[in-house]
């Protein structure tokens, strides 16, 4: 079966500090992955999708950028982080084009 | 216009009562909706898929979709306490590969023993 790993589940950086959030998933090859955002009581915002190695789709300009160096990890970064970047983010994964996804655990990001 | 809009709530319900959750969605040309359940602190949990018009059953839960109204609800009946949840509407709108799922802002439950 499949299954989607993402860590750290929470994580406490200062502001102007690199960050690097992976996900990665079993039991599949070549799915769609996505990160999203969700700030307090709030919906999620997406924020990247991959339909493929290498291939990266942004839908926020901002102080984030991703990267899929193999077919099944999906990896967010940030040179800098603001306050603004505190949230929870999300990675998702899609088996096929046009049907639902699937989340990871979610990592607490607080940037103070 | 937001692209998928829900009413926030909170939406209070009595414990065995049916609970109607409502979402519109701008783009016509979205195919795939879903339903997802979320707890406090966790992530979102799938629910329900519907693709065609109609209604589509599962259990407790029954979705409705009407594309010529954009329009999709989610119906729980016999709710229960740990239904309390808040409850994201989220439409596919990719075409072929590049599939993006788009999520309205939720609507919080609460089953009211």
């Amino acid at each position: 079966s499949q299954t989607i790993h993402q860590w750290p589940a929470t994580l406490v950086q200062p502001v102007g500090s690199p960050l690097s959030l992976e996900c990665t998933v079993e039991g599949t090859s070549n799915p769609n992955l996505y990160w999203y955002r969700q700030a307090a009581g709030r919906g999620l915002q997406l924020l990247f999708y991959s339909v493929g190695i290498g291939q990266i789709s942004s839908e926020v300009p901002q102080n984030l950028s991703a990267s899929r160096p193999q077919d099944r990890q999906f990896i967010l970064s940030s040179k800098k982080l603001l306050l603004s970047d505190s949230g929870f983010y999300l990675c998702a994964w899609m088996p096929q084009p046009n049907t639902e996804a699937f989340f990871g655990q979610g990592t607490r990001l607080t940037v103070v | 216009q937001k692209e998928v809009e829900q009413n926030s709530g909170p939406l209070s319900v009595p414990e065995g009562a049916i609970a109607s959750l409502n979402c519109t969605y701008s783009d016509r040309g979205s195919q795939s909706f879903f339903w997802y359940r979320q707890y406090s602190g966790k992530s979102p949990e799938l629910i329900m898929s519907i693709y065609s018009n109609g209604d589509k059953e599962d259990g407790r839960f029954t979705a409705q979709l009407n594309k010529a109204s954009q329009y999709v609800s989610l119906l729980i009946r016999d709710s229960q306490p740990s239904d309390s949840a808040t409850y994201l509407c989220a439409v596919n709108r990719g075409y072929s590969s590049a599939s993006k799922i788009i999520f309205g802002s939720g609507t919080r439950l609460s089953i009211r023993p």
